[in-house]
């Protein structure tokens, strides 16, 4: 079974540095990966996505991840970070179930928080 | 706004009650997803169906059950509800959930369940 492991529950940073939120995977073949984004009070919304194309990846509102098949990471990054950036970020791999079936498993997430 | 909607936002129930959560999957999207979000367990896959139909089974107690109607909305039904199951509940869905997990999943605002 895969599993997917965030390496910090929670990332500060001032506004206008650089952001990196550091995932690990297990995987014992090619696996799709996602990070996601919850701001607070709301829903899930995808950031970006590896399917076995680019390794580098490019997201929405800035954010990139680069996929490291030596390292077994996926680690989510973004130049310049801003006070609407604050969110918990959830790293994500699809994994096929006892049933055959994927199914997504999801990392423990990691609270970014943006010092003005 | 994913265009997955859930209801209610909110429930407050007793322990060993029963509740029904709704959700109506974005237009054209064929597959339905539920997860749990709670502060111990992190986010869990509960289960999957597409067109009508169980396609995936994750960590679904036997106390809860849903289904998927003709019109694609689906409901999440909790019985004999325990203080252990306040926990906020998100629907997902995506085109047809047949993609080997590739695929991207758009999340519904959650149903957040209080149980007293």
């Amino acid at each position: 079974a895969q599993s997917v492991t965030q390496l910090d529950s929670h990332v500060s940073v001032s506004e206008g540095t650089p952001v990196l939120l550091r995932c690990n995977y297990s995987s014992s073949y090619s696996p799709s990966l996602f990070w996601y984004v919850q701001h607070p009070n709301k829903g899930l919304q995808l950031l970006l996505k590896y399917t076995s194309a680019a390794t580098l990846v490019k997201g929405i509102n800035g954010f990139e991840a680069e996929f490291k098949k030596s390292e077994t990471s996926f680690h989510l990054t973004k130049p310049s970070a801003h006070m609407s950036d604050a969110a918990e970020y959830f790293c994500v791999v699809s994994d096929l179930g006892p049933d055959s079936n994927y199914q997504l498993i999801w990392g423990a997430g990691t609270k970014l928080i943006i010092k003005p | 706004d994913s265009g997955v909607t859930q209801t209610p936002k909110h429930l407050i129930t007793a322990t060993g009650q029963r509740v029904t959560l709704r959700c109506s999957p974005r237009s054209g999207d064929l597959s339905v997803y539920w997860y749990q979000q709670s502060l111990d367990q992190g986010l869990q896959f509960l289960i999957q169906y597409y067109n009508g139909e169980e396609r995936a089974k994750g960590n679904i107690l036997e106390r809860f059950s849903a289904q998927q109607f003709p019109d694609l909305h689906s409901e999440l039904n909790l019985s004999s509800l325990e203080l252990g199951d306040s926990a906020l509940y998100f629907c997902a869905s995506s085109v047809d959930g047949t993609s080997g997990g590739r695929e991207t999943q758009y999340f519904g605002p959650g149903t957040r369940l209080l149980v007293l």
